[in-house]
């Protein structure tokens, strides 16, 4: 299995805190990335990692940012939190753009 | 809205009988990925099929890809009781592998 590491792997938080979830490689992957994924929507791009401090949007965006100020770290942060985004996070990584890895996933309820 | 949309969101078979799932895409793309996932964990890659190519086979695994109607199916042939999962299509655009998946469908294989 690929080396990646989410956490926490479970929170629970109160509506308007920050909340800022961790994903850790040690695969030396180009692109990270950050899903959500609700009953009915299947999984959603929040944002998206192709390289040290470069990222984009994806189509989940709104409420959220992310930081990846080196290649092993991808940070997702919510900045006020509500209850709408709570979810089950996914992280994911890949570098030959042939496949991805998935890690096990956050649980994050707001309460 | 997501890129890829699976067909149909739920299936239910019988062991040995074969699974078809299908999954229709907007945009262009570099290639065309199926993962799956079993309940509550993260997902796992199956089979990639790239643009340029209409037919793939892995295992009881065989992938098709129409750019022409932007459409592709997963076929699982003599299905098992441990094929039950949700199965997920995920599509690569751009430069920067933006990834996006499907909502995906739920298949059930009943011993």
């Amino acid at each position: 299995d690929a080396g990646i590491t989410q956490s926490p792997r479970h929170k629970v938080t109160e509506t308007g805190t920050p909340v800022t979830l961790r994903c850790h490689q040690t695969e030396n992957h180009r692109y990270m990335y950050w899903y959500r994924q609700d009953p009915g929507h299947g999984l959603r791009l929040i944002h998206y990692s192709y390289g040290v401090k470069d990222t984009d949007k994806g189509e989940v965006s709104d409420g959220y940012s992310v930081s990846r100020s080196k290649t092993e770290d991808f940070l997702l942060t919510l900045e006020s939190a509500t209850s709408s985004q709570t979810s089950v996070y996914f992280c994911a990584i890949s570098e030959s753009r042939d496949r991805a890895f998935f890690g096990q996933g956050t649980r994050l309820t707001v309460v | 809205s997501q890129q890829g949309e699976e067909d149909p969101q739920a299936l239910s078979i019988q062991e040995g009988e074969n699974a078809t799932m299908n999954c229709s895409y907007k945009t262009s793309i570099n290639n065309l990925q199926w993962y799956r996932q079993n309940s509550g964990r993260g997902l796992v890659h199956l089979i990639l099929i790239r643009s340029n190519e209409r037919e793939k086979h892995s295992g009881r695994l065989r992938v098709t890809l129409d750019t022409s109607k932007k459409s592709s199916s997963l076929l699982i042939t003599a299905s098992r009781a441990a094929d039950t999962a949700s199965y997920f299509c995920a599509t690569d655009e751009g430069s920067n592998y933006k990834l996006t998946f499907g909502k995906g469908t739920l298949l059930t294989v009943n011993p």
